[in-house]
């Protein structure tokens, strides 16, 4: 019963590392996204898939990288951490892509919090 | 630029009170949902609306979707310490893949 399960739970980083965010899901999804989540602009997205081997960018992608070479990973790469990426990002997952998906809902990880020195 | 305005950014009430929380746009959505998110969680849908002018109960939550599918409102009724959190209202548009987020409303419902 796990659902979307994010790590790490915390991260600090040095301005110019580099890490992974891991979203891995159970529920046979096609479609997965990231979002970050910044005080007073809601969810932002940063990029998604709708099936394994197909990503695409969403409103805030500089920065960051995906890829999607099973249908349940979906890991977020910052290249080189820089303190406007200090935030909390959001892995989320739903049934699938296409029309559909205007009615299925998002299933969200509990988030990881990172902050960038 | 954010597609999905909401209002107001913070409320809070005591117990038993009524509140309205609004989600307005110039876009028009093929649909949209509500979620809660509580402290150290990921959102979690509340309701999906789809047609213009519908209306649609949660026990003490209505949600209505605009008849022109730019907007919708959350109605709490007699509100409780357990409807704390923050809600966010999520759209459809053009390519069926992108949800777009509001801005969000945190609730404080206190005793």
């Amino acid at each position: 019963n796990a659902g979307v399960t994010q790590t790490p739970k915390f991260q600090v980083l040095k301005t110019g590392q580099s890490m992974t965010l891991q979203c891995a899901q159970d529920m046979n999804h096609e479609y997965m996204s990231w979002y970050r989540q910044d005080p007073g602009m809601g969810l932002r997205l940063i990029h998604y898939s709708v099936g394994a081997g197909i990503t695409d960018q969403g409103e805030v992608p500089n920065g960051y990288n995906v890829s999607r070479s099973t249908t349940e990973d979906f890991p977020l790469r910052l290249l080189s951490a820089a303190p406007s990426q200090t935030s909390v990002y959001f892995c989320a997952s739903s049934y699938r892509s296409g029309t559909g998906v205007g009615r299925s809902p998002l299933h969200f990880g509990n988030g990881t919090r990172l902050t960038v020195t | 630029t954010q597609l999905l305005e909401q209002s107001p950014q913070f409320l809070s009430i005591q117990e038993g009170e009524n509140l309205t929380v609004y989600c307005n746009s110039s876009s028009v959505f093929s649909s949209l949902q509500w979620y809660r998110q509580e402290p150290g969680e990921g959102p979690v849908l509340l309701v999906t609306v789809v047609t213009g002018g519908e209306v649609k109960k949660l026990k003490r939550l209505t949600f209505q979707f605009g008849d022109a599918r730019k907007d919708s409102s959350l109605h709490i009724t007699a509100a409780q310490p357990g409807d704390t959190g923050l809600y966010l209202c999520a759209g459809y548009t053009g390519t069926a893949s992108k949800l777009t987020f509001g801005t969000g409303t945190r609730l404080q419902v206190t005793l």
